[in-house]
Protein backbone atom coordinates (compact mmCIF):
# COMPACT_ATOMS: atom_id res chain seq x y z
CA UNK A 1 0.00 0.00 0.00
CA UNK A 2 1.45 3.78 -0.71
CA UNK A 3 1.61 6.11 2.03
CA UNK A 4 1.24 9.46 1.10
CA UNK A 5 2.54 11.84 3.44
CA UNK A 6 1.23 16.09 2.86
CA UNK A 7 3.30 19.15 3.98
CA UNK A 8 2.51 21.78 5.40
CA UNK A 9 0.18 20.23 7.74
CA UNK A 10 -1.57 23.91 7.77
CA UNK A 11 -0.66 26.82 5.44
CA UNK A 12 -1.25 30.24 6.38
CA UNK A 13 -1.83 31.91 3.59
CA UNK A 14 -3.50 36.21 2.15
CA UNK A 15 -5.95 36.22 0.27
CA UNK A 16 -3.73 36.91 -3.30
CA UNK A 17 -1.18 35.15 -2.33
CA UNK A 18 0.04 31.87 -4.26
CA UNK A 19 0.10 28.04 -2.24
CA UNK A 20 1.90 25.25 -2.74
CA UNK A 21 0.55 21.99 -1.45
CA UNK A 22 3.15 19.06 -1.21
CA UNK A 23 2.16 15.10 -1.28
CA UNK A 24 4.71 12.44 -1.27
CA UNK A 25 4.57 9.08 -1.71
CA UNK A 26 6.31 5.52 -0.12
CA UNK A 27 7.15 4.33 -3.52
CA UNK A 28 6.64 5.71 -7.08
CA UNK A 29 2.92 6.06 -8.33
CA UNK A 30 2.18 4.08 -12.09
CA UNK A 31 1.00 5.77 -14.30
CA UNK A 32 1.16 9.31 -12.23
CA UNK A 33 -2.34 8.54 -10.75
CA UNK A 34 -2.32 10.55 -8.37
CA UNK A 35 -5.24 13.23 -7.53
CA UNK A 36 -6.10 16.41 -5.28
CA UNK A 37 -9.38 17.05 -3.16
CA UNK A 38 -11.04 20.30 -1.69
CA UNK A 39 -12.98 19.84 1.15
CA UNK A 40 -14.97 22.62 3.20
CA UNK A 41 -16.72 22.20 6.60
CA UNK A 42 -19.78 20.21 6.60
CA UNK A 43 -19.40 19.64 2.72
CA UNK A 44 -18.05 16.50 0.78
CA UNK A 45 -14.97 16.43 -1.09
CA UNK A 46 -14.57 17.89 -4.40
CA UNK A 47 -11.98 16.51 -7.21
CA UNK A 48 -9.52 19.04 -8.63
CA UNK A 49 -6.87 17.82 -10.65
CA UNK A 50 -6.27 13.86 -11.44
CA UNK A 51 -3.57 11.98 -13.60
CA UNK A 52 -1.50 14.48 -11.10
CA UNK A 53 -2.02 17.47 -13.80
CA UNK A 54 -5.01 17.29 -15.48
CA UNK A 55 -7.93 20.14 -13.95
CA UNK A 56 -11.27 18.41 -13.49
CA UNK A 57 -14.50 19.82 -15.09
CA UNK A 58 -15.36 23.21 -13.88
CA UNK A 59 -12.04 24.02 -11.79
CA UNK A 60 -10.41 27.15 -12.99
CA UNK A 61 -7.25 27.18 -13.96
CA UNK A 62 -5.35 29.25 -10.96
CA UNK A 63 -5.47 25.34 -9.49
CA UNK A 64 -2.74 23.45 -11.24
CA UNK A 65 -0.82 20.18 -10.25
CA UNK A 66 2.55 19.07 -11.37
CA UNK A 67 4.78 16.15 -10.44
CA UNK A 68 6.03 12.39 -10.99
CA UNK A 69 6.97 9.47 -9.74
CA UNK A 70 7.15 10.33 -5.62
CA UNK A 71 6.92 13.84 -5.28
CA UNK A 72 3.00 16.11 -6.39
CA UNK A 73 2.51 19.35 -6.01
CA UNK A 74 -0.78 21.86 -6.17
CA UNK A 75 -0.52 25.34 -6.57
CA UNK A 76 -3.01 27.53 -6.57
CA UNK A 77 -2.04 30.65 -8.25
CA UNK A 78 -3.57 33.43 -6.81
CA UNK A 79 -5.61 32.60 -3.46
CA UNK A 80 -9.41 33.35 -3.69
CA UNK A 81 -11.69 33.80 -0.35
CA UNK A 82 -13.41 30.65 -1.36
CA UNK A 83 -10.37 28.84 -2.09
CA UNK A 84 -9.15 28.66 2.17
CA UNK A 85 -10.36 24.99 2.49
CA UNK A 86 -8.15 21.31 3.36
CA UNK A 87 -6.68 19.70 0.75
CA UNK A 88 -6.20 15.94 -0.05
CA UNK A 89 -3.74 13.88 -2.23
CA UNK A 90 -5.12 10.33 -3.18
CA UNK A 91 -3.49 7.81 -4.88
CA UNK A 92 -5.97 5.23 -6.99
CA UNK A 93 -5.64 2.51 -9.89
CA UNK A 94 -4.41 -0.45 -7.52
CA UNK A 95 -6.29 -2.87 -5.92
CA UNK A 96 -5.88 -0.72 -2.67
CA UNK A 97 -6.58 3.28 -2.61
CA UNK A 98 -5.35 5.99 -0.28
CA UNK A 99 -5.39 9.37 0.61
CA UNK A 100 -2.69 12.18 2.03
CA UNK A 101 -3.83 13.45 5.71
CA UNK A 102 -4.56 17.12 4.45
CA UNK A 103 -3.02 20.22 4.40
CA UNK A 104 -5.26 22.89 5.70
CA UNK A 105 -4.97 26.30 3.72
CA UNK A 106 -6.24 28.80 6.36
CA UNK A 107 -6.57 32.65 5.91
CA UNK A 108 -3.90 34.63 7.73
CA UNK B 1 -27.47 16.32 -13.04
CA UNK B 2 -25.75 13.19 -11.07
CA UNK B 3 -26.81 12.38 -7.98
CA UNK B 4 -25.63 10.02 -5.31
CA UNK B 5 -27.99 9.89 -1.56
CA UNK B 6 -26.63 7.33 1.21
CA UNK B 7 -29.36 6.30 4.06
CA UNK B 8 -28.63 3.88 6.64
CA UNK B 9 -26.77 5.34 8.92
CA UNK B 10 -27.10 5.75 13.02
CA UNK B 11 -26.25 4.52 16.55
CA UNK B 12 -25.13 1.59 16.70
CA UNK B 13 -23.76 -0.78 19.60
CA UNK B 14 -19.84 -2.11 19.02
CA UNK B 15 -20.28 -5.73 17.86
CA UNK B 16 -23.47 -4.71 16.29
CA UNK B 17 -24.45 -4.38 12.52
CA UNK B 18 -25.66 -1.83 9.90
CA UNK B 19 -26.59 -1.75 6.30
CA UNK B 20 -25.85 1.45 4.20
CA UNK B 21 -27.39 2.04 0.85
CA UNK B 22 -26.82 4.37 -1.58
CA UNK B 23 -29.29 5.52 -4.16
CA UNK B 24 -27.83 7.01 -7.81
CA UNK B 25 -29.21 8.67 -10.36
CA UNK B 26 -28.47 11.13 -13.39
CA UNK B 27 -26.05 8.48 -14.76
CA UNK B 28 -25.67 4.95 -16.22
CA UNK B 29 -24.95 3.03 -12.73
CA UNK B 30 -24.40 -0.26 -13.96
CA UNK B 31 -21.31 1.69 -16.36
CA UNK B 32 -18.87 2.97 -13.43
CA UNK B 33 -17.26 1.66 -10.24
CA UNK B 34 -18.46 3.01 -7.12
CA UNK B 35 -16.71 2.79 -3.86
CA UNK B 36 -16.97 4.28 -0.03
CA UNK B 37 -15.14 6.61 1.45
CA UNK B 38 -15.51 7.58 5.86
CA UNK B 39 -14.33 10.72 7.50
CA UNK B 40 -14.09 10.39 11.22
CA UNK B 41 -15.11 13.51 13.20
CA UNK B 42 -12.47 16.30 12.36
CA UNK B 43 -10.01 13.75 10.78
CA UNK B 44 -9.38 13.21 7.08
CA UNK B 45 -10.44 10.70 4.12
CA UNK B 46 -10.13 7.34 4.62
CA UNK B 47 -11.22 4.83 1.30
CA UNK B 48 -13.18 1.55 2.72
CA UNK B 49 -13.98 -0.42 -0.13
CA UNK B 50 -14.25 -0.15 -4.35
CA UNK B 51 -16.67 -2.50 -6.45
CA UNK B 52 -16.57 -2.93 -10.48
CA UNK B 53 -19.17 -2.29 -12.28
CA UNK B 54 -21.07 -5.03 -12.82
CA UNK B 55 -19.88 -6.19 -9.41
CA UNK B 56 -17.93 -8.65 -10.30
CA UNK B 57 -14.78 -7.41 -8.22
CA UNK B 58 -14.31 -6.01 -4.68
CA UNK B 59 -11.51 -4.82 -3.02
CA UNK B 60 -11.48 -3.18 0.91
CA UNK B 61 -8.90 -1.64 3.24
CA UNK B 62 -7.22 -3.58 5.59
CA UNK B 63 -9.02 -2.26 8.48
CA UNK B 64 -12.51 -3.29 7.27
CA UNK B 65 -11.31 -6.94 5.37
CA UNK B 66 -13.35 -9.59 6.88
CA UNK B 67 -15.72 -7.50 8.73
CA UNK B 68 -17.72 -5.18 5.51
CA UNK B 69 -19.04 -6.19 2.46
CA UNK B 70 -19.90 -4.13 -0.59
CA UNK B 71 -22.75 -5.01 -3.34
CA UNK B 72 -24.34 -3.46 -5.63
CA UNK B 73 -28.13 -3.90 -7.30
CA UNK B 74 -27.43 -2.62 -11.21
CA UNK B 75 -31.55 -3.34 -12.01
CA UNK B 76 -32.35 -0.63 -8.59
CA UNK B 77 -29.22 1.94 -9.38
CA UNK B 78 -28.16 1.07 -5.38
CA UNK B 79 -25.20 0.82 -3.54
CA UNK B 80 -24.65 -0.63 0.00
CA UNK B 81 -22.25 -1.52 2.47
CA UNK B 82 -23.03 -4.31 5.35
CA UNK B 83 -21.05 -3.69 8.12
CA UNK B 84 -20.49 -6.40 10.93
CA UNK B 85 -18.61 -6.53 13.92
CA UNK B 86 -18.82 -2.96 14.61
CA UNK B 87 -15.79 -0.96 16.85
CA UNK B 88 -15.77 2.53 18.17
CA UNK B 89 -13.01 3.49 15.47
CA UNK B 90 -15.81 2.70 12.92
CA UNK B 91 -17.43 5.83 13.68
CA UNK B 92 -17.48 8.03 10.98
CA UNK B 93 -19.69 9.89 8.11
CA UNK B 94 -19.21 7.33 4.88
CA UNK B 95 -19.60 8.57 1.61
CA UNK B 96 -20.66 6.72 -1.73
CA UNK B 97 -18.58 7.78 -4.29
CA UNK B 98 -19.04 7.64 -8.19
CA UNK B 99 -15.43 6.20 -10.13
CA UNK B 100 -15.20 8.22 -12.85
CA UNK B 101 -14.70 7.57 -16.90
CA UNK B 102 -11.41 6.33 -17.90
CA UNK B 103 -8.51 7.41 -15.63
CA UNK B 104 -10.91 9.95 -14.01
CA UNK B 105 -11.30 8.39 -10.03
CA UNK B 106 -13.81 9.98 -7.60
CA UNK B 107 -15.77 12.16 -9.50
CA UNK B 108 -19.13 13.04 -7.40
CA UNK B 109 -19.78 12.45 -4.21
CA UNK B 110 -22.72 12.17 -1.35
CA UNK B 111 -23.38 13.96 1.32
CA UNK B 112 -22.51 10.88 3.46
CA UNK B 113 -24.50 9.30 6.36
CA UNK B 114 -23.18 9.39 10.27
CA UNK B 115 -22.77 5.98 11.97
CA UNK B 116 -22.02 6.35 15.29
CA UNK B 117 -20.93 3.15 17.43
CA UNK B 118 -21.19 3.29 21.21
CA UNK B 119 -22.65 1.89 24.09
Amino acid sequence: EIVLTQSPGTLSLSPGERATLSCRASQSVSRNYLAWYQQKPGQAPRLLIYDASSRATDIPDRFSGSGSGTDFTLTISRLEPEDFAVYYCHHYGSSTWTFGQGTNVEIK
Amino acid sequence: EVQLVESGGGLVQPGGSLRLSCAASGFTFRSNAMHWVRQAPGEGLVWVSRIQSDGSSTSYADSVKGRFTISRDNAKNTLFLQMNTLRADDTAVYFCVRDGAATIPLDYWGLGTLVIVSS
